[in-house]
């Protein structure tokens, strides 16, 4: 199993532009997230879903949006990069939301110019 | 609002010695608290877990010790390893719908 795979692992944006982070898990599991960290806080948590079809806002969603029309996919689309979204994102997938391991993507490392 | 916190960023220890890493947390009904190691440039990777029902958990040279009297954790690595140098993160079900982050103690093992 390849277990939670991320695309693409480095990008580069100008201020304004748009793109999406891909993330796919093999272990179907129902419970997916994305997180966001920066230096000294931690990871955070951007969006999470609980199922296909279902997704819902975590602590810092201001400027992401997220779908779900798989089990196995969890896009995060960001709409218009800003300078503050320079970070390093993770994707997260596990069978329950807050009272399971949680395994992650090897991150995707975004710098927005 | 609830959190879950770490004691120290950087923690130094000579190989061989025994490393504690420190974790508190606010929130008294937290059911469930996980250890994550990251080594540069890669994810978070599950170390050990424990429920609330238990004050200690061990695995392959780790313990975890969970007091919930003062709502604390610790994460403990006997005869640290170089091999141990990495970032470790304490997260917890601090009553939000998904793990709550602490920030991260650096462990740094000197040779």
């Amino acid at each position: 199993n390849a277990g939670v795979t991320q695309t693409p692992k480095f990008q580069v944006l100008k201020t304004g532009q748009s793109m999406t982070l891909q993330c796919a898990q093999d272990m179907n599991h129902e419970y997916m997230s994305w997180y966001r960290q920066d230096p000294g806080m931690g990871l955070r948590l951007i969006h999470y879903s609980v199922g296909a079809g279902i997704t819902d806002q975590g602590e810092v969603p201001n400027g992401y949006n997220v779908s779900r029309s798989t089990t196995e996919d969890f896009p995060l689309r960001l709409l218009s990069a800003a300078p503050s979204q320079t970070s390093v994102y993770f994707c997260a997938s596990s069978l329950g939301l807050a009272n399971t391991e949680a395994f992650f993507g090897q991150g995707t490392r975004l710098t927005v110019v | 609002g609830e959190s879950v916190g770490l004691h120290l960023p950087t923690l130094s220890v000579q190989e061989g010695d025994n490393s504690i890493i420190n974790c508190a947390y606010s929130n008294s009904a937290s059911d469930y608290f996980i250890w994550y190691k990251q080594e540069s440039g890669k994810g978070p990777q599950f170390i050990i877990d424990i429920r609330s029902n238990m004050d200690k958990r061990q695995g392959q040279r780790v313990t975890v010790l969970l007091n919930k009297t003062v709502k604390h954790l610790s994460l403990q690595i006997a005869a640290t390893q170089p091999g141990d140098s990495a970032v470790y993160f304490c997260a917890g079900d601090t009553g939000r719908r998904a793990l709550t982050f602490g920030s991260g103690t650096r462990l740094q093992v000197q040779p």
